[in-house]
């Protein structure tokens, strides 16, 4: 089945690890996204990619880092993950950079406990 | 800032019309969006309007005034199925998606 592709699913992770969440996804966009999602708030934006070789940072950036070495993949890294940084994360697609329609296509999100 | 502004939560019956209201201040405009996330999933888009007016898709229909900085997503005919949290973003001038909070919609039979 087409679409994007979100592993792990869930994640208990002691404070001071390192963790990757990875995404990929078949559909041959341009642009991908990770936002996190925290009750009581908006999905906030953490890092993006306009194209395979190039990645921006977006509203909450501070304390991960993304690469995008082809267009299938955008993994997101916690190099020493923090309590704050429990979250649900959802990795997310476009094309054109979203100035098309602006339709983004998610995963089903990664749901990451820090203790 | 930037800043959108959505119902925390909303009830609403089965079969009849709901209104979800969103007002926004960004900085620039480039489309207004729609999605709905039922609950532990992902976001799913619904709509997307640019110019004023109604757009209607089925059972929902979106409706846009940027100069009020308004928008309202109307479901008729509710299901129970439509019990979600209903998502309001606007692509600012730099084409990067502004988030409200989201409107939890409850269905009641």
């Amino acid at each position: 089945i087409a679409g994007i592709t979100q592993a792990p699913t869930s994640q208990i992770l002691a404070a001071g690890r390192r963790m990757t969440l990875r995404c990929t996804q078949d559909m041959r966009h341009n642009a991908m996204y990770w936002y996190r999602q925290d009750l009581g708030l908006g999905l906030r934006l953490i890092h993006y990619s306009n194209t395979a070789g190039t990645t921006g940072k977006g509203e909450v950036p501070d304390g991960y880092s993304v690469s995008r070495a082809n267009t299938d993949d955008f993994p997101l890294t916690l190099a020493s993950a923090v309590p704050s940084q429990t979250s649900v994360y959802f990795c997310a697609s476009s094309d054109s950079s979203g100035r098309a329609t602006g339709e983004l296509f998610f995963g089903e999100g990664s749901r990451l406990t820090v203790l | 800032g930037q800043n959108i502004d959505q119902p925390t939560e909303m009830t609403a019956t089965e079969g009849a019309i709901v209104q979800i209201n969103c007002t926004y201040q960004t900085s620039g405009f480039n489309g207004l969006f729609w999605y709905q996330q039922h609950a532990g999933e992902a976001p799913t888009f619904l709509s997307y309007n640019v110019l004023d007016g109604l757009e209607e898709k089925g059972r929902f229909s979106s409706f846009l005034s940027r100069s009020k900085g308004y928008s309202y997503l109307l479901l008729k005919e509710l299901q129970m199925k439509d019990s979600a949290s209903y998502l309001c973003a606007v692509m600012d001038s730099n084409y990067q998606l502004i988030w409200g909070a989201g409107t939890k919609l409850i269905i009641k039979p």
